[in-house]
């Protein structure tokens, strides 16, 4: 069975641009999750989708918004980015019942200039 | 709020050496607990995990137990490899929520 898979895998942009990272979760998996890597603050979640519907959501601010597809693939925005917005944004899927395993992306590295 | 408290790295072993990892956490209720490994350049692998107290998660030679009384789930090897240096993060999910917590991650380095 195919992992997750995260596109592109490396990304830099410029400040106020705006971005767009796509997410393929396993085949099955129903709930896809976002989080965000630094240095600094570590892994920290963003939201998490089920069946087209945020069902979560971490403290960012609404700069960084998200949805997620009928194929259960998702996508997150972030707009006027921010030199602070540069991480590995990683994704994870899985079947959506409350407390399962989540399997992880490769990531999507972005670097704001 | 939940929260996970892990040792501050790096931890520094020799190849063959015995390999622990603190992990404490803060929760309400009866959270699930992993480890995830991440290797240079890549994302997250899960590498074990527990879903209640006195389960004992295992995999390629790493344990870790939940321990309720303590509110700990501390990672183990008895030999480590060179090929085991990584972070390791520790991570929980409460009972109603399938949002992961992380630690601040333990970077391991394992020399010959």
């Amino acid at each position: 069975k195919a992992g997750v898979t995260q596109t592109p895998r490396y990304l830099i942009k410029t400040r106020g641009q705006q971005v767009t990272l796509s997410c393929s979760p396993i085949s099955g998996h129903r709930s896809v999750s976002w989080y965000q890597q630094t240095p600094g603050q570590g892994l920290q979640f963003l939201f998490e989708y089920f069946s087209e519907t945020q069902r979560n959501k971490g403290n960012f601010p609404g700069r960084f918004s998200g949805r997620q597809f009928s194929n259960s693939r998702s996508e997150m925005n972030v707009s006027t980015l921010e030199l602070g917005d540069s991480a590995l944004y990683l994704c994870a899927s899985s079947y959506g019942t409350r407390q399962e395993t989540q399997y992880f992306g490769p990531g999507t590295r972005l670097l704001v200039l | 709020g939940d929260s996970v408290t892990q040792m501050e790295g790096p931890v520094t072993l020799s190849e063959e050496a015995f390999l622990t990892i603190n992990c404490t956490y803060t929760a309400t209720g009866y959270p699930s607990l992993f480890w995830y490994v991440q290797y240079p350049g890549e994302g997250l692998q899960l590498l074990l995990k527990a879903t209640k107290a006195d389960d004992k998660g295992s995999n390629k030679g790493f344990e870790a137990t939940y321990r309720k009384e303590t509110t700990s789930f501390h990672l183990e090897k008895g030999s480590v490899q060179v090929s085991d240096s990584a972070v390791y993060f520790c991570a929980l999910s409460g009972a109603d929520t399938d949002k992961l917590i992380f630690g601040t991650g333990t970077r391991l380095q394992v020399f010959p």
